[in-house]
């Protein structure tokens, strides 16, 4: 998978908006991104995904840069419970697209 | 409810003392993994499996051995357990899908291993 650079960490109020930004300049065309995030004591869990378009779900909304080479994760209302870390890993189609590598990600803490 | 279930959660052994680590999931998804976390490193895989009968490394496979006879099960043996296999150990499932890039995986909760 290509190399992903996010933030160590951030911090958000409660109840704020979080943008989590992502860096991938040597993403392929093929390249989907893909957002995880894991809670304290917890594995990680699936937030979102996209190729091209913006993207949106109950958990968050991804915007994807025109280029590709970056995007970023939106957390619309930060609660305590979104405190994690959040990955940010491009997967690749076809072969050897099932290895998904995990970057340090950045850590989320949301003050209340 | 739709899920990927390990055990032990944890477990404490010694040095050369054969374990295994067990994963279930009740999703029949074809692809399963097993990723060890450990501080500074992040999430590494160590194998993964495509289907039934069907296993390959990942990044980090010393010392360690999996094997998927049935669909919903992917095993982790150690065969002989060394203090550097100290971690937190996670089993992960998805489909198989066409476009394979949009794969989503489901985790389960974590095996924390300790070996002295």
């Amino acid at each position: 998978d290509a190399k992903t650079t996010q933030p160590n960490s951030m911090e958000s109020n409660e109840e704020e908006p979080v943008h989590l930004p992502c860096n991938h300049s040597t993403i392929s065309g093929t390249d989907y991104i893909h957002w995880y995030r894991q809670l304290p004591s917890q594995g990680p869990e699936y937030v979102i995904h996209g190729l091209t378009s913006n993207v949106n779900n109950r958990m968050a909304s991804l915007a994807i840069a025109e280029d590709r080479k970056s995007s970023t994760l939106i957390l619309h209302r930060a609660t305590l419970r979104d405190a994690a870390v959040y990955y940010c890993i491009l997967k690749t189609t076809g072969a050897g697209s099932y290895q998904l590598t995990f970057g340090k990600g950045t850590k989320l803490s949301v003050i209340p | 409810e739709a899920q990927v279930t390990q055990n032990p959660r944890y477990l404490i052994t010694v040095t050369g003392k054969k374990l295994t680590v067990t994963c279930s999931q009740n999703m029949n998804h074809e692809y399963m993994s097993w990723y060890r976390q450990d501080p500074g490193l992040g999430l590494r895989q160590i194998y993964y499996s495509m289907n039934v009968e069907v296993t390959d490394k990942g990044d980090v496979p010393e010392g360690y051995k999996v094997s998927r006879k049935e669909k919903r099960n992917f095993p982790l043996i150690l065969e002989s357990p060394s203090p550097n296999q100290t971690s937190l150990y996670f089993c992960a499932s998805s489909f198989l899908q066409g476009t394979s890039g949009a794969n989503v995986l489901t985790f389960g909760a974590g095996s924390r291993l300790t070996v002295l």
